[in-house]
């Protein structure tokens, strides 16, 4: 069975520039999270989404937005992109909306120059 | 508000050694725990999940435990290998819906 699986797997942009990346889960889960990690650092919460509906969202402006599709595929969409926007971005799917096991993609590695 | 903490940062062991990796959090309301390992520029690997009423689970040469009451986490790692040799996070679900936060790390090497 395929993992989670992230596109693009590598990424640059100019400041200023929009960008989307996609996710999609291990198949049956319901459940997808993103979460950004700067070099030397553990990854940070941004948005989780269970049944196509926002259930959590963390501490991050509102240029960042996400979606999830009737396939419960996800996309991450930042705008207006900053330099401090460089990092992996990460998608974690599990089967339900929480007390289950996480599973990660290999990430999405957004360079802003 | 929930913080993660390792220790320690970095680590670097001969081949052989058994290895004790600790984490805490300030909350102990937490779902469940789990544990990762990241290879440089990779995704995370879930290693073990610990639900809140556990105490702790064994996966190979890998044992993490979970004592909620004082806030830790440690991961044991059996005669550890080269191959050992990553990034090991720990997360904290605090409320449901896999809202995890993460500790910054302990970066691993173990030579030969």
């Amino acid at each position: 069975d395929a993992g989670v699986t992230q596109s693009p797997t590598h990424l640059i942009k100019t400041r200023g520039q929009q960008v989307t990346l996609r996710c999609s889960p291990i198949s049956g889960h319901k459940s997808v999270s993103w979460y950004q990690q700067v070099l030397g650092q553990g990854p940070q919460f941004i948005f989780q989404y269970y049944e196509k509906e926002e259930r959590g969202r963390g501490n991050f402006p509102d240029r960042f937005s996400a979606r999830q599709f009737p396939n419960y595929s996800s996309e991450l969409n930042v705008n207006a992109l900053l330099l401090g926007d460089s990092a992996l971005y990460l998608c974690a799917s599990s089967t339900d909306r929480g007390i289950t096991e996480a599973f990660f993609g290999q990430g999405t590695r957004l360079t802003v120059v | 508000k929930q913080e993660v903490t390792q220790i320690p940062a970095a680590l670097s062991v001969p081949e052989g050694e058994n290895l004790v990796l600790n984490c805490s959090f300030t909350d102990s309301a937490i779902y469940n725990l789990q544990w990762f390992r990241q290879d440089p520029g990779k995704g995370l690997t879930s290693l073990l999940l610990i639900q809140s009423s556990q105490r702790e689970q064994t996966s190979g040469r890998l044992n993490a435990s979970l004592d909620k009451s004082s806030g830790r986490s440690t991961l044991y790692i059996a005669a550890s290998q080269p191959g050992d040799s990553a990034t090991y996070l720990c997360a904290a679900d605090s409320g449901g819906y896999n809202k995890l936060i993460f500790g910054a790390g302990t970066r691993l090497a173990v030579h030969p």
